[in-house]
């Protein structure tokens, strides 16, 4: 079974601070992603990766970076927080473009 | 641009009874389509996948079926457990690469 897990569970920053969200898949997946979560907006683009070292914006990559080293990790990265990046924090990754997405547990971010 | 609703929003159902979740996308140039599940506070977990020429997917007590000429996707439960409790999302691969549309789910209460 494809396996994704993600660093925290859970994680309380202040505002401006720098923080790191890291996501592992262990099936040799090309594609990661990392998705918000927020109650009547659903979920949301934020980056993807369908390479090492390459990524591609999504719907909503305001305030946010991302890394990918390796082929197996997929970090997200806020520059400074701010409280309005509260939320469920969401890393999926797949095979190929067209395939099936498997989702991390999911890191609920609080920015006070 | 693709739009993708779930109705009802809410459903609660006695245990034992057959229930139909229900997803309607207003673009019918899709990839796939994959159910999920996500039980409070966790990631998602995948349940089924219907590819674009499928017309439906059956695993266990759930069968999702896929009428792109309609413009929807069902997903049958059958005998439905307390178990089964949990939001229940569609996501539709279609458009651009790796453009993924998330419905905003069906929250399933099934009662003892």
């Amino acid at each position: 079974d494809v396996k994704v897990t993600q660093s925290s569970r859970y994680l309380v920053k202040r505002t401006g601070e720098k923080v790191f969200l890291e996501c592992v898949q262990d099936m040799d997946h090309e594609n990661m992603f990392w998705y918000r979560q927020d109650p009547g907006l659903g979920l949301r683009l934020i980056y993807f990766s369908y390479d090492v070292k390459m990524k591609e914006k999504g719907d909503i990559p305001e305030g946010y970076s991302v890394s990918r080293e390796k082929k197996e990790r997929f970090s997200l990265i806020l520059e400074s927080a701010s409280t309005n990046q509260t939320s469920m924090y969401l890393c999926a990754s797949s095979l190929g473009t067209w395939n099936e997405q498997f989702f991390g547990p999911g890191t609920r971010l609080t920015v006070l | 641009k693709q739009e993708v609703t779930q109705i009802p929003a809410a459903l609660s159902v006695p245990e034992g009874e057959n229930l139909v979740l229900n997803c309607s996308f207003t673009d019918s140039a899709i990839y796939n389509l994959q159910w999920f599940r996500q039980d409070p506070g966790k990631g998602l977990t995948s349940l089924l996948l219907i590819q674009s020429s499928q017309r439906e997917q059956t695993s266990g007590r759930l069968n999702a079926s896929l009428d792109k000429s309609s413009g929807r996707s069902t997903l049958y439960i059958a005998a439905s457990q307390p178990g089964d409790s949990a939001t229940y999302l569609c996501a539709l691969h279609s458009g651009g690469y790796q453009k993924v549309t998330f419905g905003t789910g069906t929250k399933l209460q099934v009662i003892p």
